[in-house]
Parts: C-alpha cells; sequence; structure tokens
C-alpha cells in the first residue's frame, strides 16, 4: 500500500470547519483513500472514502487533488465529541490479498 | 443491526493462562479482521479472513497467537501461553468491500 503523511496533531475552535491534510504522493491509479477516526477507548470508525472525485456524506467532505497525491477531509461544523485520532489510508480497490494498515494518524483537540 | 460484538470487554490474567477473545461479525460480511492496539504500536493488523479462509497472518506475532473462523459468523483469536507483553486492545472488525470496516468495541486485555 502506499504510505500517508499526516501532521500528529491539529487544533480546531468549535463550530469551525476543521480541515485535516494527507499526503499520498506515491499513490496509484486503483488506490482509494479512506479516512476513519478513533475516540478515546472506541474502536476506529468510518468516515469516508474516494477515489477520484470528491465525495461527501453526513459526517464528512473528503476532497482529492486532481493529481490524487494529496487529500483533505473536511469536517464543516466541529464539535467536542469530533476530538479523535483521525487516520488517512490508502489500499488498493481490489481488496483481496490487502487489509487496512493503520499509521498514526492525526490527533484533532476541538475546543470552546 | 447491533454492529460487530466482541467479548469479552475486559479480560484480566495471570500469565501463563490460556486466553480466548471472541468476535462475532456483521452478518453478511465477508470479510474479518483482528488488530491489536498499544500505545508504543498503535494498531497493528494481526490476521485477516474472507469467506471464513484466513488471507494473510504475518502479523501474527508469535506462535502462541491463533486464530480460527468456523463459520460465517464467529471468530476466536486465542493466545496460550499469555504474556505480560501480551496486554494491549485487541479489535476484531468486519466488512463487506468495497465498503468500510465496522470494528467492535474492543477487549482490553491485561496480563499480570
Amino acid at each position: 500500500d502506499a504510505k500517508t503523511t499526516q501532521p500528529p496533531s491539529m487544533d480546531c475552535a468549535e463550530g469551525r470547519a476543521a480541515n485535516l491534510p494527507c499526503n499520498h504522493s506515491t499513490i496509484s491509479g486503483n488506490e482509494y483513500v479512506y479516512w476513519y477516526r478513533q475516540i478515546h477507548s472506541q474502536g476506529p470508525q468510518y468516515i469516508i472514502h474516494g477515489l477520484k472525485n470528491n465525495e461527501t456524506n453526513e459526517m464528512a467532505s473528503l476532497i482529492i487533488t486532481e493529481d490524487r497525491k494529496s487529500s483533505t477531509l473536511i469536517l464543516p461544523h466541529a464539535t467536542l465529541r469530533d476530538t479523535a485520532v483521525y487516520y488517512c489510508i490508502v489500499r488498493s480497490a481490489n481488496q483481496a490479498g490487502t487489509a487496512l494498515i493503520f499509521g498514526k494518524g492525526t490527533t484533532l483537540s476541538v475546543s470552546s | 443491526d447491533a454492529g460487530v460484538i466482541q467479548s469479552p470487554r475486559h479480560e484480566v490474567t495471570e500469565m501463563g493462562q490460556e486466553v480466548t477473545l471472541r468476535c462475532k461479525p456483521i452478518s453478511g460480511h465477508d470479510y474479518l479482521f483482528w488488530y491489536r492496539q498499544t500505545m508504543m504500536r498503535g494498531l497493528e493488523l494481526l490476521i485477516y479472513f474472507n469467506n471464513n479462509v484466513p488471507i494473510d497472518d504475518s502479523g501474527m506475532p508469535e506462535d502462541r497467537f491463533s486464530a480460527k473462523m468456523p463459520n460465517a459468523s464467529f471468530s476466536t483469536l486465542k493466545i496460550q501461553p499469555s504474556e505480560p507483553r501480551d496486554s494491549a486492545v485487541y479489535f476484531c472488525a468486519s466488512s463487506l468491500d468495497p465498503y468500510g470496516y465496522t470494528f467492535g468495541s474492543g477487549t482490553r486485555l491485561t496480563v499480570v
């Protein structure tokens, strides 16, 4: 799997947008970008994933650059409950023989 | 759906004892994963199954660790004999490709 680079930590004020960057400069054409988060003491939670186009769901938006070498996860209105470790992972579209490998992620701290 | 169910939630055992962790995946999911999380090493993939067949067990740390999936609705991770360095939170996850993984709440294992 391609490796990702994320800042170790970020801060965000409650109610503001949280923009979490991820670099994946060696991503290949059939690899998806996945985002997960892990709130303290809980199992990781799936947020969103995408291949080329920008994606949006009820939790977040995923913006992938045209060259696919980086992406940004956007939490439009961060709340205290969004404080968590956020993981950016790239993985082949063909799941057979592969699995999600988690790095260190970004610790997002949302404060009031 | 009740999600991925793991048991027990907490396990405290003495060094040398056998420990069995259990997981019930989401019905219909064809992949099942076992991860281990510690402060030092983060989230590590131990083993995963596809349609009850082990695909990759290269993350299993030693022969003391074994995992089985006798049917689509049940998996076990066994440690025999257990050691203090096995203390960690063990997560089970299941998925239906290409969608995201759903993780259980984890089993916190303490070996004294």
